[in-house]
């Protein structure tokens, strides 16, 4: 079975602290994808690659950085966490630009104390 | 520029009620259309698509016909459960762009 695999289901961090969210696929997939959700906001698309080594800003980069050195990892990193990024951060990849649709991961829950 | 617009929720029914979430989109080019569903705690599963105008996307009970003379593609289903409990998403892509468009997501709730 196909897998998008986030490696924590919940994370607890300080305020300050450089927190990594791990994805991993096992498709082969071109393509992947860092969301966070909030309640009333639905999904935001944070940053996205569509190679190794590539990146492009999402609708809300700010705060936030990834790192994409091999094909299935795709990491999220948060610099220097606040508050504000409390949040549920979803990871998903697709083989092409989203025509067929994405495999999500079950989601992290970060908060940030 | 694309996107969806679906019901505000909560929805709230009753076990075995029939279902439908309404969604409409706007787009240029010739999108193929979602539906996706998060339970709680969960990422979001593909429930159901369609690529062309007339397809019927179906799965699980669930069914959504891609009506191109309205742009909709509302979610129904003969007879919910409560296992049906969950946020459904429906969402677009289109040839040209290059991500999925979300809606903001529907709330269900089915009381037993």
């Amino acid at each position: 079975d196909v897998k998008v695999t986030q490696s924590s289901r919940y994370l607890v961090k300080r305020t300050g602290e450089k927190v990594f969210l791990e994805c991993v696929q096992d498709m082969d997939h071109e393509n992947m994808f860092w969301y966070r959700q909030d309640p009333g906001l639905g999904l935001r698309l944070i940053y996205f690659s569509y190679d190794v080594k590539m990146k492009e800003k999402g609708d809300i980069p700010e705060g936030y950085s990834v790192s994409r050195e091999k094909k299935e990892r795709f990491s999220l990193i948060l610099e220097s966490a606040s508050t504000n990024q409390t949040s549920m951060y979803l990871c998903a990849s697709s083989p092409d630009r989203g025509y067929y649709g994405y495999t999500f991961g079950s989601g992290t829950r970060l908060t940030v104390v | 520029g694309n996107s969806v617009t679906q019901m505000e929720g909560p929805v709230t029914l009753s076990e075995e009620a029939f279902l439908t979430i309404n969604c409409t989109y706007t787009a240029t080019g010739y999108p193929s259309l979602f539906w996706y569903v998060q339970y709680p705690g969960e990422g979001l599963q593909l429930l159901l698509k369609a690529t062309k105008a007339d397809d019927k996307g179906s799965n699980k009970g669930f069914e959504a016909t891609y009506r191109k003379e309205t742009t909709s593609f509302h979610l129904e289903k003969g007879s919910v459960q409560v296992s049906d409990s969950a946020v459904y998403f429906c969402a677009l892509s289109t040839n040209r762009d290059d991500k999925i468009i979300f809606g903001k997501g529907t709330r269900l709730h089915i009381l037993p």
